[in-house]
């Protein structure tokens, strides 16, 4: 366990659906971090957050929200998803956003889009 | 950008014996850091070893080393004596000015009893 935690861990849900990914860490860390892990892709980096504000979006279709109400917790709503975005999401954190210490990953939610 | 390269998508080894796992990246900053991240079937992540590129020292955490070859942009990861618990996904990570990770692949090690 690193102390970042992610819920559900597995999520099942048609494109018309809206749902949302919890990740939440206690370890006093200012930065998270969304991936999204496809199979034999390397971890694609979806959103930054630094102290609740969004630092970074690389390119992310609108279908994907995030959302950081403070510096534990972080979103990612989901709605009207196409089958290509199933994968494993996985939430991360970090010190600071300026720092070199390593991130810390949550055990990730397996999405499914029917 | 910079690009992370791991060539091994899987790997196999006998427990007991040593695997070695390799990474080359693609960058022109002289000051970075390397991170190996272990990901076992239950998925969630966990940090292996890291490497700051102004250290010639190579790191080690027991049974785990690398050999960083700066100038060959090379970054393995050795494992010894292997035990059936390091059967995982092994992933390379970059990490330089600009803050952001950059991940490989992958590669899938299996431990055989």
């Amino acid at each position: 366990e690193t102390g970042v935690t992610q819920t559900p861990r597995h999520l099942v849900m048609g494109m018309t659906n809206k749902k949302s990914l919890k990740c939440e860490q206690h370890l006093g860390h200012n930065a998270m971090y969304w991936y999204k892990q496809s199979a034999k892709k390397p971890l694609e980096l979806m959103f930054v957050y630094s102290l609740e504000e969004r630092v970074e979006n690389n390119s992310v279709p609108s279908r994907f929200s995030p959302e950081c109400p403070n510096s534990s917790h972080l979103f990612l709503h989901l709605h009207t998803l196409q089958p290509e975005d199933s994968a494993l999401y996985l939430c991360a954190s970090r010190l600071k956003l300026d720092s070199y210490n390593e991130q810390f990953f949550g055990p990730g939610t397996r999405l499914t889009v029917l | 950008a910079q690009t992370v390269t791991q060539s091994q998508p899987e790997m196999s080894v006998q427990e007991a014996e040593t695997v070695t796992l390799s990474c080359t990246y693609d960058t022109s900053e002289s000051d970075y850091y390397l991170f190996w991240y272990k990901q076992p079937p239950s998925r969630q992540m966990i940090l292996v070893i890291r490497q700051e590129a102004y250290k010639q020292q190579n790191a080690t955490e027991n049974r785990f080393s690398v050999n960083f070859q700066k100038a060959a942009k090379s970054f393995s990861l050795k494992i010894s004596d292997s035990q059936l618990g390091d059967a995982a996904m092994y992933f390379c990570a970059y990490r330089g000015f600009s803050g952001q990770f950059y991940f490989g692949t992958g590669t899938s090690l299996t431990v055989i009893p």
